[in-house]
């Protein structure tokens, strides 16, 4: 099955510089990407998606890379603000279209902190 | 995006006794739903697939006779934890899967569940 790994599990950064968080995963069938942010309590929330057949997207202050080759994928933040602090979960599912029913695979996480 | 709501949003019972959780897309149809367990501090671990209309399907190491769901309309389902002990005790986190956006596999979660057995 699919393996998603994700660092780093905590990062603090100041209010205004960029954070990058970095996932891998091992099945090259995984076709879709999304990125979750978690806040204390709360389901998660999608924040931005990639599929596999794109190697950037943005919106706004956040952005996805992704390399195929590598099998990996990356969340930037830029001019982070401190309502950016929360828990953020990568995601790899091989199911972008069609039928089936799989469910995501998560990473592990990663706290960010935005100290003011 | 879409809307999914989940409840309760807390239940404290006692050991031994049956909980039932609800999952409802509130402005799309969900062929499909997902539950997923949450322990502190850590990931979302998938525990079964529930699809309309038929047998959910368990990952591997779910007791589907202690979690039993179903799946009985579009727009909702339901979690049922049987015979509650405090090792059951974890969030619980639904997502319903809208393949209206282009094709998408997005996954739109609920607030999540906080059981806690005593």
């Amino acid at each position: 099955g699919e393996n998603v790994e994700q660092h780093p599990s905590t990062l603090s950064v100041q209010e205004g510089d960029s954070a990058v968080i970095k996932c891998t995963y091992s099945d090259s069938a995984s076709n879709y990407f999304p990125w979750y942010k978690q806040e204390l309590g709360k389901g998660p929330q999608l924040i931005i998606d990639i599929r596999s057949n794109v190697g950037e997207k943005k919106d706004q202050r956040i952005a996805v890379t992704l390399n195929k080759t590598a099998k990996h994928f990356s969340l930037h933040i830029t001019e982070t603000q401190p309502e950016d602090s929360a828990v953020y979960f990568c995601a790899a599912s091989n199911r972008y279209s069609g039928g089936g029913a799989d469910g995501l695979t998560f990473g592990k996480g990663t706290h960010l902190i935005i100290q003011p | 995006g879409a809307v999914v709501s989940q409840h309760p949003s807390r239940v404290i019972c006692k050991s031994g006794t049956s909980v039932k959780i609800e999952c409802r897309s509130l402005d799309f149809q969900a062929t499909t739903m997902f539950w997923y367990r949450q322990f502190p501090k850590q990931s979302l671990m998938l525990m079964a697939t529930s699809n309309e209309g038929s047998k959910a399907t368990y990952e591997q190491g779910v007791e589907k006779d202690k979690f039993l769901i179903n799946h009985a309309s579009l727009t909702l389902s339901t979690l049922t934890v049987t015979s509650a002990h405090p090792e059951d005790s974890s969030f619980y986190i639904c997502s319903a899967r809208d393949w209206s956006g282009g094709g998408k596999n997005i996954q739109y979660f609920g607030a999540g569940t906080r059981l806690s057995v005593l």
